[in-house]
C-alpha cells in the first residue's frame, strides 16, 4: 500500500487558516468516507482530530475542520494558534493489496 | 473512560521475537476491533494490521503479513503484537489503538519502544 500524499510541511501566523491536502487514489481517499486526521506532538501517541472526513470528536476545537474532493481530503485549521504546532497525519480505509488503513507521510505545521 | 495502555520498552537482537502488550479498559473490549501502528524514529506512522476481539479474527497488511502475528486474551481485556524475525528497520514505537467502525482511531496507546541491535 503506498502512503496517501500530505505536503511536507505547512506554516503560518497567528490567527490565518491553513489546509493541509491528503491525496490518495479511487482505492482509499476518492472511494470511502472514512478519511481520519490526526494531531501529534513530540514524543506523544497520535490524537484523533476528524473522523469520516468531516466528523469532530467531543472536545476537539471547531477551528478544525475536515472535507474531501475527489481523491483529495483537506484539513483546515482556522484562527491559527501556537498550541496547533505539531505533525498531522490523514489516514483512509483502503481496499488496495489489504482490505485496511493507510496512512499519509505526515505533515509538520509551523506556526510561525 | 477508555484507555489502552501498552507494556514497557524493548531491546532485541536481529533475528529474535518480540511480543507487546496492550491492556484495554473503560469499555468492553470485544466490542472494538485492536489496531496496531508503528513509527520509526523521525518517520511517519504506518499501520500493521488489527484483530477482533471478539472472534480472534485477524487482519495484516500485507507488508507484515508472516512475521506479525496478532492475539488476545479477553479474560484480562489484553491484545498482543508479536514481530518475529526483527530487522534494525523494525526499529519503532509500536501503538495499539482502537475506535470505531470505519478505522479512525481513539484512544491510542502510549506506544512502546522496540529497539533492534545487535
Amino acid at each position: 500500500q503506498s502512503a496517501l500524499t500530505q505536503p511536507a510541511s505547512v506554516s503560518g501566523s497567528p490567527g490565518q487558516s491553513i489546509t493541509i491536502s491528503c491525496t490518495g487514489t479511487s482505492s482509499d481517499v476518492g472511494g470511502y468516507k472514512y478519511v481520519s486526521w490526526y494531531q501529534q506532538r513530540p514524543g506523544k501517541a497520535p490524537k484523533l482530530m476528524i473522523y469520516d472526513v468531516s466528523n469532530r470528536p467531543s472536545g476537539v476545537s471547531n477551528r478544525f475542520s475536515g472535507s474531501k474532493s475527489g481523491n483529495t481530503a483537506s484539513l483546515t485549521i482556522s484562527g491559527l494558534q501556537a498550541e496547533d504546532e505539531a505533525d498531522y497525519y490523514c489516514s483512509s480505509y483502503t481496499t488496495s493489496s489489504t482490505l485496511g488503513v493507510v496512512f499519509g507521510g505526515g505533515t509538520k505545521l509551523t506556526v510561525l | 473512560q477508555m484507555q489502552l495502555v501498552q507494556s514497557g520498552a524493548e531491546v532485541k537482537k536481529p533475528g529474535a521475537s518480540v511480543k507487546v502488550s496492550c491492556k484495554a479498559s473503560g469499555y468492553t473490549f470485544i466490542d472494538y476491533y485492536m489496531h496496531w501502528v508503528r513509527q520509526a524514529p523521525g518517520q511517519g506512522l504506518e499501520w500493521l494490521g488489527w484483530i477482533n476481539p471478539n472472534t480472534g479474527g485477524t487482519n495484516y497488511a500485507q507488508k507484515f503479513q508472516g512475521r506479525v502475528t496478532m492475539t488476545r486474551d479477553t479474560s484480562i481485556t489484553t491484545a498482543y503484537m508479536e514481530v518475529s524475525r526483527l530487522r534494525s528497520d523494525d526499529t519503532a514505537v509500536y501503538y495499539c489503538a482502537t475506535g470505531g467502525t470505519t478505522y479512525w482511531f481513539d484512544p491510542w496507546g502510549q506506544g512502546s519502544l522496540v529497539t533492534v541491535s545487535s
